[in-house]
C-alpha cells in the first residue's frame, strides 16, 4: 500500500542533543512537508521541499534542519538550538505544484525532551 | 497572508445529533478548501475538499460547501456517531499566491457520547 512512513513514533531526548526524525513516502509525490503540532493549536509549517535537492523554510524553521537527497525521503533534524522541541511532528506529501494541494500525512512522531 | 478561522471547541454532542463546525477563511487568490480529520495519536487524513466556489465536498455523511460570498466552508453532518469523535481541521491551499502550501485552522475537538 502506498503511503507515508514516519519513525520513530515516540522519541525521548535529553537537552542539548540533536535528533533526526525519518519520513519516507512511496506515493511518487514531488512535494514533502514537515509540520509541528502543539496541543490546542493548528499545524505550523517547519520546512517544505518541492523537488529533490531543494527545500525552503516554513514559518518556524529556527532550530530545525532538513535534507532532500532522494524523492522518497525528507528527514527532519531537531537541533539543540530549538528551544522548545517537545511536540508532535507530522510529515506530509503532495503530488506537486500543479494540483489541488491535498496533503497526505504520516502517523506522526512524538518527541519529548527530558 | 492567508488565514483560516475555526469555531472554537471542544464540541460535545449526543449520538445522532446534528453537527456544524464553522470555518471561515481569508485568501488573496482562489484557494482550494479542505477538511481533515485526526483521530487520537494519528496523523491527519483528508475528509473532503472543494476546489472552486459553490462546489460541495462530501464523504462519510459529512458535507461542506465552498461559499465565496461569505468566505466560508462549514462542516456538517446530519447524524453523528461515537466513531466520529476526533479533531477536525479546516485548511486552504492557494496554488497561485502561496506555492501550494496549506494553511490550517486551530482544529475543533468533537466528542460524541452514546
Amino acid at each position: 500500500d502506498g503511503g507515508i512512513t514516519q519513525s520513530p513514533k515516540y522519541l525521548f531526548r535529553k537537552e542539548g542533543q540533536n535528533v533526526t526524525l525519518s519520513c519516507e513516502q512511496n506515493l511518487n509525490h514531488d512535494a514533502m512537508y514537515w509540520y509541528r503540532q502543539d496541543p490546542g493549536q493548528g499545524l505550523r509549517l517547519i520546512y517544505y521541499s518541492q523537488i529533490v535537492n531543494d527545500f525552503q523554510k516554513g514559518d518556524i524553521a529556527e532550530g530545525y534542519s532538513v535534507s532532500r537527497e532522494k524523492k522518497e525521503s525528507f528527514p527532519l533534524t531537531v537541533t539543540s538550538a530549538q528551544k522548545n522541541p517537545t511536540a508532535f511532528y507530522l510529515c506530509a506529501s503532495s503530488i506537486g505544484l500543479l494540483n489541488t494541494g491535498e496533503l497526505f500525512f504520516g502517523e506522526g512522531s512524538r518527541l519529548t525532551v527530558l | 497572508g492567508d488565514s483560516v478561522t475555526q469555531m472554537e471547541g471542544p464540541v460535545t454532542l449526543s449520538e445522532e445529533a446534528f453537527l456544524t463546525i464553522n470555518c471561515t477563511y481569508t485568501a488573496t487568490g482562489y484557494p482550494s478548501l479542505f477538511w481533515y480529520v485526526q483521530y487520537p495519536g494519528e496523523g491527519l487524513q483528508l475528509l473532503l475538499k472543494a476546489t472552486k466556489a459553490d462546489d460541495k465536498g462530501s464523504n462519510k455523511g459529512f458535507e461542506a460547501t465552498y461559499r465565496k460570498e461569505t468566505t466560508s466552508f462549514h462542516l456538517e453532518k446530519g447524524s453523528v456517531q461515537v466513531s466520529d469523535s476526533a479533531v477536525y481541521f479546516c485548511a486552504l491551499s492557494d496554488l497561485v499566491t502561496n506555492a501550494g502550501k496549506s494553511t490550517f485552522g486551530d482544529g475543533t475537538t468533537l466528542t460524541v457520547k452514546p
